[in-house]
């Protein structure tokens, strides 16, 4: 079965600017996190989104949203850019109810300019 | 903060067991013990995860002690695609769990 899908792979933007990225978690999957991932801080949970709700939120400024559409689909949003949000943005889903391991994506990498 | 440690880094050499330990003196009786490996600028991939019984599936085996305070992960004949950061993490289940990773066990598989 297909993995989970995160567009685009890579991104260039400039500071200030917004960016939108996407994630199409694994077909019956409804729970969605997303995780930033840098060489000071590893990786870091940003939020959690099951039935189209954020359950869980990380320790990141309001710059930082997300959303989850009815096909569990997910996307996450920065505004005003700035250059330590340079990082490879990782989207994970899982099965919610039972034993299962989270399945991630492999990312988009986020360069600020 | 990660309620597990591991060591920093570990070498082992290929065709020879890898056995990576995960120390979680604070874990909860309703907590498992999940791994996960990232090779270089790839996503971590799930590899096994068990609550007090040893687990083994086909890439690796998990035992965790009786008072399951610590566990280690046996990967049987390494290869040098193991070569990659071993995380291991404690959660819950069900829940808007997230995933809290520490720095995790550089591995390198050497030829």
């Amino acid at each position: 079965k297909a993995g989970v899908t995160q567009t685009p792979r890579y991104l260039i933007k400039t500071r200030g600017q917004q960016v939108t990225l996407s994630c199409s978690p694994i077909s019956g999957h409804r729970s969605v996190s997303w995780y930033q991932q840098t060489p000071g801080q590893g990786l870091q949970f940003l939020f959690e989104y099951f039935s189209e709700t954020q359950r869980n939120k990380g320790n990141f400024p309001g710059r930082f949203s997300g959303r989850q559409f009815s096909n569990s689909r997910s996307e996450m949003n920065v505004s005003t850019l700035e250059l330590g949000d340079s990082a490879l943005y990782l989207c994970a889903s899982t099965y919610v109810g039972g034993n299962y391991g989270y399945t991630f994506g492999s990312g988009t990498r986020l360069t600020v300019v | 903060d990660a309620k597990t440690t591991q060591p920093t880094s570990m070498d082992c050499a290929e065709g020879r067991a890898a056995n990576l330990p995960c120390n979680h003196s604070t874990i909860s009786g309703n907590e498992y013990v999940y791994w996960y490996r990232q090779i270089h600028s790839q996503g971590p991939q799930y590899i096994i995860h068990g609550l007090k019984n040893n687990e083994t599936n086909e890439m690796a085996s998990l035992i965790i002690t009786e008072d399951r305070k610590s566990s280690t992960l046996i990967l049987p004949h390494a290869t040098l695609r193991d070569t990659a950061v071993y995380y291991c993490i404690s959660l819950t289940q069900g829940g808007s769990e997230k995933l809290v990773f520490g720095k995790g066990t550089k591995l390198t598989v050497n030829p």
